[in-house]
């Protein structure tokens, strides 16, 4: 595609529900970033994709949280038993190359957990 | 670990004037810079990059940022601000992560409001 899509744009869950967020970068993109986004903040690093490969998930805040990426392409970040805490907009990045410093971001997904 | 501070929440500036947004980082070795643009409903749009050389690194949109290691700061300005340049600004600083990807490491954002 043109550039990076993510769908849902919004997503309003109950707490103690489980989301799943979708990411489709820039085709033939390497690297992919999710980051989290809370209100009044700049985006925080969670996890990061090599094609397939999971090389960093040293961001994600708990084991509620889990990123895949099985065919190194389209991302999904799940998250289980949503808490308030959660509410947040989740941006995807990618770049055509692990060294490639141009990041292109989504418009990400914004988390309401009530 | 490395930071960022952006200690200007929110700046207001009358178009045609001359803006600076400020940037101060914390950081253990050589530091690759950069600054982000968020307008509403929009993805972060990179503005410019510091990697090394000349410390004056221009960008898109009119933009410039400066590079100065003694007082760890790379503030970004622009001398005759547009009413579309209204948007949040984030300064970022990015290391090494495993293989090779640059992990950044975002400022909480400086709000840009332009008066008419």
């Amino acid at each position: 595609g043109a550039g990076v899509s993510q769908s849902p744009r919004y997503k309003v869950a109950k707490r103690g529900q489980d989301v799943a967020l979708r990411c489709d970068p820039i085709s033939g993109h390497v690297s992919l970033f999710w980051y989290q986004q809370a209100l009044g903040q700049g985006p925080e690093f969670l996890t990061y994709f090599q094609n397939e490969a999971q090389l960093d998930k040293s961001g994600l805040p708990s084991d509620r949280f889990f990123a895949e990426r099985p065919e190194g392409s389209v991302s999904t970040l799940k998250i289980q038993r949503t808490q308030q805490e959660d509410s947040a907009v989740y941006l995807c990045a990618s770049s055509l190359r692990p060294t490639n410093e141009k990041l292109f971001f989504g418009s990400g997904t914004q988390l309401s957990v009530l | 670990a490395q930071s960022v501070t952006q200690p200007d929440i929110h700046i207001t500036v009358s178009e045609g004037a001359s803006l600076e947004l400020r940037c101060n980082y914390s950081y253990g070795a050589t530091p690759y810079l950069f600054w982000y643009v968020q307008s509403p409903g929009q993805g972060l749009q990179l503005l410019l990059k510091y990697f090394s050389g000349d410390t004056l690194v221009q960008g898109i949109k009119g933009f410039e940022a400066e590079f100065k290691r003694s007082q760890s700061s790379f503030n970004l300005r622009k001398p005759s601000v547009h009413w579309s340049d209204a948007a949040e600004y984030f300064c970022a600083v990015g290391r090494i992560s495993s293989g090779s990807a640059r992990q950044l490491t975002f400022g909480s954002g400086t709000q840009l409001t332009v008066l008419p």
